[in-house]
This record gives C-alpha cells, structure tokens and sequence, in this order.
C-alpha cells in the first residue's frame, strides 16, 4: 500500500535555530516525493520536490529536502528557522494511476518562537 | 497570470441544499483535482481529470459530482448537502505526464464550506 507518515504533530523551534520535519514514505518502485506549506487560510504551495539524482533537494525560502532510499525517508530541513516559516507542512509521494495522483500526510505544525 | 483561482471563498449551506464550488486554471494544465482538507486528516481526493471531457473518481467521491467542459474549468457539484460535507475543498492543477513538471500540483486558495 501507499502511504505518508508524518510523525510529528507539531514541531517547536526557536528562531535562529536549525528545523527539521520528518517525513516517512512508502511505496514500490522509485518514489516521486514532494514538501508543500500552508500558510493560514491558504492554499497549498509547493516547496520542492526529489524525483531522482541527488538525495538533497534544494527549494523555495531556504528549505531543503534529503531523500534517504534506505530508510524511507524524505525529511525537510532549514539551517536557520524564521518566524514567518510557523505554518502547516505537507509530504506527499506520487502514488500510481496514471493522473499523478498525490497521497499526502496529515501534516506537520512548524510553531516558530522568537 | 493568476494560477488556481476558487469561488466563493467561504459559503453556509443548509443540509440538502445543493451548490457548485467553481475553479478556473490560467496555466494550460491537463489535469485537474478536487480535495477536501479535514483536520488532522491531510488532503483526501474527491476527483480528477486527466482532460477535457474526462472526469474519474479519487478516493471519497460519494456526494459530489464533477464536470470537464474545457481545459480550465473544473466545478465541483454537492448534491443534498450534508454536516459531513463540512470540510475546506481545495483544487489543483497539473501539466500531466509527460512535461518536465507534469508532476507538480498547484493550488488554488480554497473554498471553506460548512453544512448546518
């Protein structure tokens, strides 16, 4: 089966300090894996996504990603947290269909505090 | 260029009423979705298209229905609304196989619905 986890409910970092959100992924064959932020009463936006090459993915506001095949993770990173960073994260893997469908977590709170 | 684009932004149904969530893409995309975003439950699919005139279900279908007359329009109908309707619906896009980012989703803003 096809499946995010994203074990954390709520994640607390002070600003400044370096941020990670953990994210757990299963599927079969080689994952298509994306990190998207929701910022209050918003839409999705996406941050970055691993599709193959490198195990560390660089994307948008500083974030960066690094795919680790042997554990099943694809965890999301940022050397140096921002309180304008505070908002809800998504994982998702491409799951397969032929639409592109996207199987998300439940999501991360990145709680920020100066 | 405006991407994802959602009406009404909020709405207050009465159970049993019937209303249609609109949504527009500006980007040429293929495929569209409907989700619906419950707390603590990440985004669940409702429908999707691959093209114009070619609609199919996601994963929680029952109690909406969908309609692709062109390629950037995609409504969402709720039939008969109902409490468990309550939910923030939220559509995307996507180039679709075969581009560089085909597989890339993006969002509009969302439409919060409550049924009473």
């Amino acid at each position: 089966a096809q499946s995010v986890a994203q074990p954390e409910d709520q994640v607390n970092v002070a600003e400044g300090n370096p941020l990670t959100v953990k994210c757990t992924y299963s599927v079969s064959g080689n994952p298509y894996l994306f990190w998207y932020v929701q910022y209050p009463n918003r839409g999705l936006q996406f941050l970055l996504k691993y599709i193959t090459g490198d195990n560390l993915v660089k994307g948008s506001y500083g974030f960066e990603a690094e795919f680790n095949k042997s554990q099943t993770s694809f965890h999301l990173k940022k050397p140096s947290a921002l309180v304008s960073d505070s908002a809800l994260y998504f994982c998702a893997v491409r799951g397969w269909g032929g639409y592109n469908k996207l199987i998300f977590g439940a999501g991360t709170r990145l709680a920020v505090h100066p | 260029n405006a991407g994802v684009t959602q009406t009404p932004k909020f709405r207050i149904l009465k159970i049993g009423q019937s209303m249609t969530l609109q949504c527009t893409q500006d980007m040429n995309h293929n495929y569209m979705y409907w989700y619906r975003q419950d707390p603590g439950m990440g985004l669940k699919l409702i429908y999707y298209s691959v093209g114009a005139g070619i609609t199919d279900k996601g994963e929680v279908p029952n109690g909406y229905n969908v309609s692709r007359s062109t390629t950037e329009d995609f409504p969402l109908r709720l039939e008969l609304a109902a409490p468990s309707q309550t939910s923030v619906y939220f559509c995307a896009s996507s180039y679709g196989t075969g581009h560089g980012d085909g597989d890339t989703q993006y969002f509009g803003p969302g439409t919060r619905l409550t049924v009473l």
